[in-house]
């Protein structure tokens, strides 16, 4: 399959449990967005990722969260000590670059992250 | 701060029926414009998009023409059908391959 994808699709997780969320981008795929997704909502802008940079964090709720993309390929989102707020549907996104984008973000399915 | 703010749902039409939902937005420079939509279980969905000034995105018989007097970008349908049951957002971008500003989302619900 050549679209983005993501793991796990689910996860629940006890309140104050740290979780792992994955994301591997279409290859070649030169910008990296993670969202989240709250239920009966848009999705709500988290970080940006240009290769192994990351540009922008600005949308990242509180410091228990942190993203990295170490080789500019897959990227990893990270949620230290877990809280219900955490529960919602975490999104990745992938775009080639700009001369060829056409301002075009590529989804992912999601990871449903629920926490008890 | 950059914004939009489009039409609350659910929208129950009948197949065959013409499609509105209305989509405005609040944004610093010249945003692009998208239209996504959510199909039951799978992914979001680029459905359209325009990035100037009365410039119209169209794609699967649906339409929308971006106008800047009145800062808004309704998507249009002609006759819907049964397959369009979805959930749509529309979206904007003020920086070219930049985050993406969703709306809440019009969850359309089209039946036989």
């Amino acid at each position: 399959g050549a679209g983005v994808s993501q793991s796990p699709r689910y996860k629940v997780a006890k309140r104050g449990q740290d979780v792992a969320l994955r994301c591997d981008p279409i290859s070649g795929h030169v910008s990296l967005f993670w969202y989240q997704q709250a239920l009966g909502q848009g999705p709500e802008f988290l970080t940006y990722f240009q290769n192994e940079a990351q540009l922008d964090k600005s949308g990242l709720p509180s410091d228990r969260f942190f993203a990295e993309r170490p080789e500019g390929s897959v990227s990893t989102l990270k949620i230290q000590r877990t809280q219900q707020e955490d529960s919602a549907v975490y999104l990745c996104a992938s775009s080639p670059p700009l001369r060829l984008a056409g301002y075009e973000q590529y989804f992912g399915p999601g990871t449903r992250l629920t926490v008890t | 701060g950059n914004s939009v703010t489009q039409m609350e749902g659910p929208v129950t039409l009948s197949e065959e029926a013409f499609l509105t939902i209305n989509c405005t937005y609040t944004a610093t420079g010249y945003p692009s414009l998208f239209w996504y939509v959510q199909y039951p279980g799978e992914g979001l969905q680029l459905l359209l998009k325009a990035t100037k000034a009365d410039d119209k995105g169209s794609n699967k018989g649906f339409e929308a023409t971006y106008r800047k007097e009145t800062t808004s970008f309704h998507l249009e349908k002609g006759s819907v059908q049964v397959s369009d049951s979805a959930v749509y957002f529309c979206a904007l971008s003020v920086n070219s391959g930049y985050a993406l500003n969703f709306g809440k989302g019009t969850s359309l619900l089209v039946t036989p």
